[in-house]
């Protein structure tokens, strides 16, 4: 069965800080694709990235960064010099084949203040 | 591109009233999905399309349930009989899909109470 999960249920920091949010994930499948999504209070799920199980590639796009290790199981995403802004809950999901069927953790909700 | 638009944003009823749901996907998207979100966790999947065809409904999908998508455009989810447990945000997404290559756009769901 596939499973993912968030350990961290809540994060807090202060502006400027790093943090970085943990996601596992469980799956048989040899192709499968991982993501991560933010949920800004409006409630509308952003999507900020997809990866799939052939690319280990560490990616960076701005103050976002994403680690991900097969080894571990592990897809981690860390923002760089957190602002206000990016206080949100943010989702690590799983889907076979790339398709749209998600399969979601449970959430971090990260605060971020002044 | 005006984006996933769901209505109502806010839905109270009483237990056992029907409810019913729209979604107005991004125009040439051809996928269509139902999610459901309860509080304090992550989407469930619930059902998608794929134009105007059902491809796959989750075991959460009770019989109470029905989803259309009649001619391939929005779409209506229908909640027969509520009961409290209904309560949560439903959210809707679309998609073009590209082989593999799919990404999807979310509305901002619509919150369902049940009294």
């Amino acid at each position: 069965a596939q499973k993912v999960t968030q350990a961290q249920t809540e994060i807090s920091v202060v502006e400027k800080e790093d943090v970085t949010l943990d996601c596992v994930y469980e799956t048989r499948d040899t192709t499968y694709y991982l993501f991560w999504y933010k949920q800004p209070p409006s409630g509308e799920l952003v999507f900020l990235i997809r990866r799939n199980s052939f690319d280990e590639q560490n990616e960076i796009s701005g103050r976002y960064s994403w680690n991900f290790q097969k080894s571990t199981s592990s897809f981690n995403f860390t923002i760089t010099a957190s602002q206000v802004v990016d206080s949100a809950v943010y989702f690590c999901a799983l889907s076979e084949m790339g398709g749209g069927k998600l399969i979601f953790g449970q959430g971090t909700e990260l605060s971020v203040k002044p | 591109d005006t984006g996933v638009s769901q209505n109502p944003r806010h839905k109270i009823t009483k237990r056992g009233q029907n409810v019913t749901f729209r979604c107005d996907p991004i125009s040439e998207h051809n996928r269509l999905y139902w999610y459901r979100q309860t509080l304090g966790q992550g989407p469930e999947f619930l059902t998608y399309f794929q134009n105007e065809a059902q491809l796959e409904k989750s075991r959460l999908l009770s019989d109470r349930f029905s989803a259309e998508r009649p001619k391939g455009s929005f779409s209506t989810l229908e909640i027969q009989r509520t009961e409290q447990g209904d309560s949560a945000m439903y959210l809707c997404a679309s998609s073009l899909s590209r082989g593999q290559n799919e990404k999807l756009f979310f509305g901002s769901g619509t919150q369902l109470s049940v009294l």
